[in-house]
């Protein structure tokens, strides 16, 4: 069954380091997605993507972020300058359809990202 | 923000017997709910979700119910089996102003199932 991957599964880095969380959605989906779950939290929103630019993002999406699909099969999260705050689980998912209301997203196994 | 809101963190059933978890959500602009399986250091697990078009989705030992006068929806699992000891998630979407949809969780129901 086709299914979602992400790598690394774990990563440690030093404050105001970049970092790039790394996804292969499932390959006929058209939209991209990133969610975190920051420990004892919600998983949350972050940014929405489909036809090569971001469809929405959340308050959280800063200017510190960004999103790209580098080829045909992945999708990347940067953080240019990470914080403290920024230690969570990162969860990539994919959709197939069009958005509309049967659009089910399917989700990666996350990366866990620890700032230090 | 508490537009998905999952009251309960956790429940205990017996193995054989029925589980329900519950949901109320206060977004009238949601039209697509899903139900989300998580264990441990695994993303969540699509289980089943339900369009507001609908009262009832079943698939297998797992049903949705939506009860859109009351934004409330509820999964019942029957019979519950020890495997499916985990967190449920309970996630909502609706229209917006992009073309993809972005889910609003609920903060998750650990289950536990007992032999």
């Amino acid at each position: 069954e086709p299914e979602v991957t992400q790598t690394p599964s774990h990563q440690v880095t030093q404050m105001g380091q970049e970092v790039i969380l790394r996804c292969v959605p499932i390959s006929n989906h058209l939209y991209f997605y990133w969610y975190r779950q920051i420990l004892g939290q919600k998983v949350e929103f972050l940014v929405s993507f489909y036809n090569n630019e971001i469809s929405e993002k959340s308050e959280i999406f800063d200017d510190q972020f960004s999103v790209e699909r580098p080829d045909g099969s992945n999708f990347t999260l940067k953080i240019r300058s990470t914080k403290l705050e920024d230690s969570a689980m990162y969860f990539c998912a994919s959709s197939q359809l069009a958005g509309g209301p049967s659009d089910t997203q399917y989700f990666g196994p996350g990366t866990r990202l620890t700032v230090l | 923000d508490q537009q998905v809101k999952q009251n309960s963190p956790s429940l205990s059933v017996q193995e054989g017997r029925i589980s329900i978890l519950n949901c109320d959500y206060t977004n009238s602009m949601f039209d697509y709910f899903l139900w989300y399986k998580k264990y441990p250091a695994e993303g969540p697990t699509f289980l089943i979700s339900i369009s507001s078009i609908k009262d009832k989705n079943e698939d297998g030992r797992f049903t949705v119910f939506l009860n859109k006068s009351a934004k409330h929806l509820s999964l019942h699992i029957v019979p519950s089996q020890p495997g499916d000891s985990a967190v449920y998630f309970c996630a909502a979407s609706g229209f917006t102003s992009g073309s993809a949809r972005q889910l609003t969780f609920g903060s998750g129901t650990q289950l536990t199932v007992l032999p």
